[in-house]
């Protein structure tokens, strides 16, 4: 069974700053999806930023990128630039791409609190 | 186009109640699945929902279940409540029924169950 791990329960960041999450996953699977989720406050769960891992580029969008290493699976985010809306419970997750029946399944991460200090 | 739209946003029940949780899709998803959020266990997945099948569960007790409508609205049931069903249960839909790198989930903003 896949299991996905965040070591970091909290961390913080002053503003502007760049800050890496971390995430671990274990898979026998050779190809899958990453995700990183944000919930802010609000509790709204939205997507960051999805790896497909049969590519080997890192994937970016705006001021967050991902650091994909397969061999380790290690699949960390970086956040540059941090800023105030920035700051949330932060979720890196796996999804299969084996199998109909699974397409639905994420399996998360326990979260990283991410706070901005101004 | 509307978000994933769950219904109630908090309930109350006691002990040994049932209570049924609605979640309407992102209109022309056909996808819904489940998920409990707790501080202690996380995020886990329930179940997940395609063309009124189910098409995964996961390793939960059949005090939970589910079914999906015609429409893809999806509701989820869970009878003779413990307290330790107290959670935020979240609904995620997406558009199709097989794995893609674009078919990513949508989340809906969450039903707060406590139970007293």
């Amino acid at each position: 069974a896949q299991t996905v791990t965040q070591s970091q329960p909290e961390m913080s960041v002053q503003e502007a700053e760049t800050v890496t999450l971390s995430c671990t996953y274990d898979t026998s699977e050779s190809d899958y999806y990453l995700f990183w989720y944000k919930q802010p406050p609000s509790r709204q769960m939205i997507l960051v930023i999805r790896q497909e891992a049969y590519k080997q580029q890192n994937a970016t969008e705006n001021r967050f990128s991902v650091n994909f290493q397969k061999a380790a699976k290690s699949f960390s985010l970086k956040i540059s630039d941090s800023q105030l809306g920035d700051a949330a419970m932060y979720f890196c997750a796996y999804r299969t791409i084996y199998g109909s029946s699974n397409t639905g399944k994420l399996i998360f991460g326990q979260g990283t609190t991410l706070q901005v200090k101004p | 186009k509307a978000g994933v739209t769950q219904t109630p946003r908090y309930l109350i029940k006691t002990r040994g109640q049932q209570v049924t949780l609605s979640c309407s899709p992102i209109s022309g998803h056909r996808s819904v699945s489940w998920y409990q959020q707790t501080p202690g266990q996380g995020l886990q997945f329930l179940f997940e929902y395609f063309s009124e099948t189910q098409r995964n569960k996961g390793n939960f007790p059949g005090r939970f279940s589910g079914r999906q409508f015609s429409n893809s609205r999806s509701e989820m049931n869970v009878s003779t409540l413990e307290l330790g069903d107290s959670a935020l249960y979240l609904c995620a839909s997406s558009p199709r029924g097989r794995p893609g790198p674009y078919n990513e989930q949508f989340f809906g903003p969450g039903t707060r169950l406590t139970v007293l």
